[in-house]
């Protein structure tokens, strides 16, 4: 079956870590996405990437960086800059740039401890 | 910049009775879509409207797109115990570029037995 795989499920760090967040897609998708979602809030965009070796800022890079090697994968990386990294990170892809609807991961919930 | 508000921010029915949420921009958008994300899960693509006025229809479930492309809303009709979770319109901007879509915080909707 086709879909997105993000691991792990939970993650637990250490204030000053930086940690890496896995996604891949087996949906020959060519656009990826990472969102970030808090409680009682809707999903705000870190980074988006449109090709291999492209990627571009969304609306909270601060803190964040991502990879897009290849087209199945687009790891995001959480770094110690990033102030309030707890939260529920979801990974997405679309077949073309925003005109289609998002297939998601179910999801990474980052804990700084 | 693009600023889509939704609400209510919590809704609770009685199973059987009807649930609407709503879903409005500060700009006019491009198209909008809308997502489910049921409790501990990720959100689920529904539907994508495009034109102005549009209405489309999933068994129980009614969409519309305002005329003027800054207004949507989700219409439940007899809601069952299987609708419970929150749904996020996400509405994109005429510029069309995957930062401009820009999801609403989300209604969250509980069915009573």
């Amino acid at each position: 079956d086709g879909g997105i795989t993000q691991s792990p499920k939970y993650l637990f760090r250490k204030e000053g870590q930086n940690v890496t967040l896995s996604c891949e897609q087996n949906l020959n998708h060519d656009a990826m996405y990472w969102y970030r979602q808090d409680p009682g809030q809707g999903l705000r965009l870190i980074y988006y990437s449109q090709i291999v070796n492209d990627f571009q800022k969304g609306d909270i890079a601060e803190g964040y960086s991502v990879s897009r090697e290849k087209k199945e994968s687009f790891p995001l990386t959480v770094t110690s800059a990033q102030k309030n990294p707890t939260a529920f990170y979801l990974c997405a892809s679309s077949i073309g740039l925003v005109l289609y609807g998002y297939t998601f991961g179910s999801g990474t919930r980052l804990t700084v401890v | 910049g693009q600023q889509v508000m939704q609400i209510p921010q919590y809704q609770h029915v009685q199973e059987g009775e009807d649930f609407t949420t709503y879903c409005n921009s500060s700009t006019t958008l491009s198209n909008i879509q809308w997502y489910k994300q049921r409790p501990g899960g990720h959100p689920v693509f529904l539907i994508q409207l495009v034109k102005s006025g549009e209405v489309k229809k999933q068994k129980r479930l009614t969409f519309q797109f305002g005329e003027a492309k800054k207004n949507s809303s989700l219409h439940i009709t007899a809601t069952q115990t299987t609708d419970v979770g929150t749904y996020f319109c996400a509405g994109l901007g005429v510029t069309g570029s995957a930062r401009q879509l820009t999801f609403g915080s989300g209604t969250q909707l509980t069915v009573l037995p």
